[in-house]
């Protein structure tokens, strides 16, 4: 089954303490891409991925870093997390037709 | 620069009433137009898409250049429907990223 698999689901941590969402595709796609959703302000975009070692900043990628070492891969590190990144975040892959795929969310909160 | 509107941030509706979610962009481009929607505890996915030019679940959008819209309409909602819906602009730049308007949530009560 094609999915975006992003882990965990459910963070809760604290400032300052350096975390990680994983994201996974088993599509082969090749761009790869973070966002994320919160009230009245929609979906931004933190960063994204046009193929393996390539990076590029979305609209909002202060506090984010990303790495792609592999296609099916692209993680989302914040070294040094704070309340305002308090947020539900999705990863999506790009269909060959140009549609996004998103996975689930993680829905993470930062104390 | 380019943005998406979406100026309600909640409609409600009563079933089997007409529906019109409203968007709105700036592009100094050719625009290419998405809607997106999220149900309830579920991922976001693509709704429908303006060079398909195809119905979906009963909604249809259609670009108005002239007017810079791209609203999404329904002549008789489901509760089924109630969702969030996002209105998307590509860019055709080397990124062709999406930018998101803020979302409208629609709620069809019985």
């Amino acid at each position: 089954e094609a999915q975006v698999t992003q882990n965990p689901r459910y963070l809760i941590t604290v400032t300052g303490k350096k975390l990680t969402v994983t994201c996974s595709q088993n599509m082969n796609h090749e761009y790869m891409s973070w966002y994320r959703q919160d009230p009245g302000l929609g979906l931004r975009q933190i960063y994204y991925s046009m193929n393996v070692e390539v990076t590029d900043k979305g609209d909002v990628p202060e506090g984010y870093k990303v790495s792609r070492k592999e296609k099916r891969n692209f993680p989302l590190i914040l070294e040094s997390p704070s309340p305002n990144q308090t947020s539900l975040y999705f990863c999506a892959s790009k269909r060959s037709t140009g549609e996004l795929f998103f996975g689930e969310g993680s829905r993470l909160t930062v104390l | 620069a380019q943005r998406v509107t979406q100026p309600e941030k909640l409609l409600s509706v009563f079933k089997g009433a007409p529906v019109e979610l409203k968007c709105n962009y700036s592009y100094s481009g050719s625009p290419e137009l998405f809607w997106y929607v999220q149900y309830s505890r579920q991922r976001l996915q693509l709704l429908l898409r303006h060079i398909s030019r195809e119905s979906i679940k009963g909604f249809t959008a259609d670009l108005n250049k002239g007017e810079t819209s791209f609203h999404l309409k329904k002549p008789f909602a489901q509760e089924e429907d109630s969702a969030m819906y996002y209105c998307a602009l590509r860019h055709h730049n080397a990124g062709n990223m999406l930018t998101f308007g803020g979302g409208t949530r629609l709620m069809v009560k019985p």
